[in-house]
């Protein structure tokens, strides 16, 4: 089965800086690839996501690019503000399985700093 | 915000005792999935359901079976509760077909 590895488990910037959590991925097969915010207390809320046909997406300050061929991606945070400081989940699915099974990576705890 | 709504917020069991957890989906969507995350760890895929039928299920042994009904509601049931039930269990919607998941804000389940 799928098993996805997740790295940094912590990351702490001074605000302004940039952040990038970088995620790997097992199974080939997988061709969605998710990345979910999670604030203390709450639930995981989907900020971007992208798909196997697509090399990179961007929407404001964050971005993710996909390797398929290293079967790795990354989300990049420009510009940290304390507000995006939570904790950042990647996750992979195969959509062609018929069901929705995301498999998570273990987090990365991101605090800015003002 | 979402339309995806769990109750209870949290929950008390004993070794051994059974629990249900409930789900009510975004209206619209006609799949269900419960996953646990335990504490510093990513969710982990428990089961997905759709038209009442599970089509889909992860490494979780047969005590955690669930439900839904026919208003999209769904229900987690975990029979003969371990210390290691311990997690908060979310549950999320979506439809069949979209990419998009949209959870819950989970339901904390504490085993004493």
């Amino acid at each position: 089965g799928e098993n996805v590895e997740q790295h940094p488990s912590t990351l702490s910037v001074q605000e302004g800086d940039s952040a990038v959590i970088k995620c790997t991925y097992s199974d080939s097969a997988s061709n969605y690839f998710p990345w979910y915010k999670q604030e203390l207390g709450k639930r995981p809320q989907l900020i971007i996501d992208i798909r196997s046909n697509v090399g990179e997406k961007k929407d404001q300050r964050i971005a993710v690019t996909l390797n398929k061929t290293a079967k790795h991606f990354s989300l990049h945070i420009t510009e940290t503000q304390p507000e995006d400081s939570a904790v950042y989940f990647c996750a992979a699915t195969n959509l062609n399985t018929g069901f929705q099974k995301l498999v998570f990576g273990t987090g990365t705890r991101l605090l800015v700093s003002p | 915000e979402t339309g995806v709504t769990q109750s209870p917020t949290h929950l008390i069991k004993t070794r051994g005792q059974q629990v249900t957890l409930r789900c009510s989906s975004q209206s619209g969507h006609n799949t269900v999935s419960w996953y646990q995350q335990a504490l510093g760890q990513g969710p982990q895929f428990i089961f997905q359901y759709y038209r009442e039928e599970e089509n889909g299920r992860g490494n979780f042994p047969p005590r955690f079976s669930g439900l839904q009904f026919p208003n999209y509601s769904s229900e987690l049931n975990v029979n003969a509760l371990e210390l290691d039930d311990s997690a908060l269990y979310l549950c999320a919607s979506g439809v069949r077909g979209d990419r998009e998941l949209f959870f819950g804000s989970g339901t904390q389940l504490s085993v004493l």
